[in-house]
């Protein structure tokens, strides 16, 4: 099975920064990676899917990049709604597995 | 556009079966090309895929959970169905009905929280 690990497992930040998460894969994924966004009490959210490619109705502000193992998703300028819980996952074999995730919290 | 909906017992004793339905709207399982999946989250914790079923019936599972899970699908209701068998606290989770045209999933259903305890 391939292993997801995210990092860092949470960052505190503020309206307007920029933001970075990185996800890395056990074996190599090409770009079978998928990030979401969740918030508390709610399902996830599909956000960048094979890896930089943006889900339709997501700002732009969000962009997803790598491939291989190394991954990363880059909010440019964090906004009030970011503040939540981000997810990779990897759909290049099964079992599809997640990342233990990334809370995005105020600072 | 397609949307679901979890249902099923929020309280389960162990050694029990779960059984969860998700009801599927503003779309026909039979006519999709997509995988209909199951997903849970433990309080706190990180997402578990646990299976998903084609529409012609073909599943695939979790090896984690082989043993245990079984997922089925009714085209006449618009349902796909998760039964997990033997259920211990370990197996206390959100879960959620989801699908994937592709590799990832979207949309997702709300989610439905399944507490096992006696």
């Amino acid at each position: 099975d391939i292993q997801m690990t995210q990092s860092p497992s949470s960052v505190s930040a503020s309206v307007g920064d920029r933001v970075t998460i990185t996800c890395r894969a056990s074996q190599g994924i090409s770009s079978w990676l998928a990030w979401y966004q969740q918030k508390p009490g709610k399902a996830p959210k599909l956000l960048i899917y094979a890896a930089s490619s943006l889900q339709s109705g997501v700002p732009s502000r969000f962009s997803g990049s790598g491939s291989g193992t190394d991954f990363t998703l880059t909010i440019s300028s964090l906004q009030p709604e970011d503040f939540a819980t981000y997810f990779c996952q990897q759909g290049n074999s099964l079992p599809y597995s997640f990342g233990q995730g990334t809370k995005v919290e105020l600072k | 556009h397609v949307q679901l909906q979890e249902s099923g017992p929020g309280l389960v004793k162990p050694s029990q079966t779960l059984s969860l339905t998700c009801t599927v709207s503003g779309g026909s399982i039979s006519s999709s090309t997509s995988y209909w999946t199951w997903i849970r989250q433990p309080a706190g914790e990180g997402l578990e895929w646990i299976g998903r079923i084609y529409t012609s019936g073909s599943t695939n599972y979790n090896p984690s959970l082989k043993s245990r899970v079984t997922i089925s699908v009714d085209t006449s209701k618009n349902q796909f169905s998760l039964k997990l068998s033997s259920v211990t606290a370990a197996d206390t989770a959100v879960y959620y009905c989801a699908t994937a045209a592709t590799n990832w999933f979207d949309p997702w259903g709300q989610g439905t929280l399944v507490t096992v305890s006696s």
